[in-house]
């Protein structure tokens, strides 16, 4: 079955740190990715998605993610993280009309 | 632009009892409504996804009898956890897709239902 895993239950950085997230697809052509945030309580939103096309993929608070279809990889970086950053993260994959989601990497910012 | 919202935002109930918790798109129509549970720091399991006008299809495990979803119009789904339990107390999430192949959906801001 077509899955996402992100390896890190938990990172902590300090802020102003740089930041990568790992994720990883497993089966299927080009997937359709997806990394949202969820801060405590809140539902999720979209940070970026990869369809096709550049593999370099530009999302809203100066994250982005890079497609890596070599290493089934989809990692989301951001150079400098603010304190705000602090949430959980989730990525996630469409596949057959529904959102596979990841279990999530809780992101703890010290100031 | 393509707002979801949910209703109530926290609701407590008794055991035994219903409850209904609403999810709208404020500005945009949306073909298919999607319902997820999460569990305390752990992943979004999809419950269900409802397409306008038709019934709810049910992800295995999920039981279709307890969790009445119903989808009557383009901007509307409710989902009724029926003769609620303490196990299912739980934050409840629900998303829209606009339709066609746009594959995105937005979420709204969650329910945090606890049965006592």
């Amino acid at each position: 079955a077509q899955s996402v895993t992100q390896p890190d239950i938990h990172i902590t950085v300090s802020e102003g740190a740089s930041l990568e997230l790992r994720c990883n697809y497993s089966y299927g052509a080009t997937p359709y990715l997806f990394w949202y945030v969820q801060s405590p309580g809140q539902g999720l939103q979209l940070l970026l998605k990869y369809f096709s096309g550049d593999t370099l993929v530009q999302g809203i608070k100066g994250f982005e993610a890079e497609f890596k279809r070599s290493q089934s990889s989809f990692n989301l970086r951001k150079p400098s993280v603010h304190w705000s950053d602090a949430a959980e993260y989730f990525c996630a994959r469409y596949n057959t009309d529904k959102l596979i989601f990841g279990t999530g990497t809780r992101l703890q910012v010290f100031p | 632009g393509a707002v979801v919202s949910q209703h109530p935002s926290r609701v407590i109930c008794k055991s035994g009892t219903s409850v209904k918790i609403e999810c709208r798109s404020l500005d945009f129509q949306a073909t298919t409504m999607f319902w997820y549970r999460q569990f305390p720091k752990k992943s979004l399991m999809l419950m269900a996804t409802s397409n306008e006008g038709s019934k709810a299809t049910y992800e295995q495990g999920v039981e279709k009898d307890k969790f009445l979803i119903n989808h009557a119009s383009l901007t509307l789904s409710t989902l009724t956890v029926t003769s609620a339990h303490p196990e299912d107390s739980s934050f409840y999430i629900c998303s829209a897709q606009t339709g066609g192949y746009s594959y995105e959906q937005y979420f709204g801001p969650g329910t945090r239902l606890t049965v006592t």
